[in-house]
């Protein structure tokens, strides 16, 4: 157990409807990634948070956002659904050391998009 | 990022020591080379990092060669709860947004 939960653990939505997933960070830390993980293949970074503001994303279009609250919890939005996003959504929590940051994941999310 | 390139799968008998290689031969200097797994239906764990050091902690061992282009995990007693993906990440932002390659995934038979 990594303290970090997510809810729900499983969703479906239908195309082009909208779907939030929530993320509690673990005790004390203060960033937070989230990833794509389709079915056979690794986890693909979507975005990270760091202290409420967007601080790095990977190649995912616009309709993918994101929150931080000041509590360090975490929203990941994707509007527009689309078959393809049909996924595991893993959050991850850290501290943001300047190195060596230890990524702690939750059990992640099961969207399926029909 | 650094690629990295790991067998896609690789087996083990329990109770023996599993090594897991990962070459990484364009790492930068400042790249840190990671390891997590992932059971079956789980988030991945974290196992262990380092940057030019061999590394011990109570999961595995990581053993780095001296040009930092390749390690080696090491598992040194696998047991039927170590059957995971095992993933080896070179990171250059402190580890923070990982890229993911394909993993090996490793099966300990009894």
């Amino acid at each position: 157990e990594t303290g970090v939960t997510q809810s729900p653990t499983h969703l479906i939505k239908t195309r082009g409807q909208q779907v939030t997933l929530r993320c509690s960070s673990q005790s004390g830390h203060n960033t937070v990634s989230w990833y794509q993980q389709a079915l056979g293949q690794g986890p693909q970074f979507i975005f990270q948070y760091y202290r409420e503001e967007e601080n790095g994303r990977g190649n995912f279009p616009p309709r993918f956002s994101g929150l931080q609250f000041p509590n360090y919890s975490s929203e990941l939005n994707v509007n527009a659904l689309e078959l393809d996003d049909s996924a595991l959504y893993l959050c991850a929590s850290s501290l943001n050391k300047r190195r060596g940051n230890e990524q702690f994941f939750g059990p992640g999310t099961r969207l399926t998009v029909l | 990022d650094a690629k990295t390139t790991q067998p896609p799968s690789m087996d083990c008998a329990e109770g023996r020591a599993a090594n897991l290689p990962c070459n990484h031969s364009t790492i930068s200097g400042n790249e840190y080379v990671y390891w997590y797994r992932q059971i079956h239906s789980q988030g991945p764990q974290y196992i262990i990092h380092g940057l030019k050091n061999n590394e011990t902690n109570e999961m595995a061992s990581l053993i780095i060669t001296e040009d930092r282009k390749s390690s080696t995990l090491i598992l040194p007693h696998a047991t039927l709860r170590d059957t995971a993906v095992y993933y080896c990440i070179v990171s250059p932002n402190a580890g923070n947004m990982l890229t993911f390659g394909g993993g090996t995934r490793l099966m300990v038979k009894p």
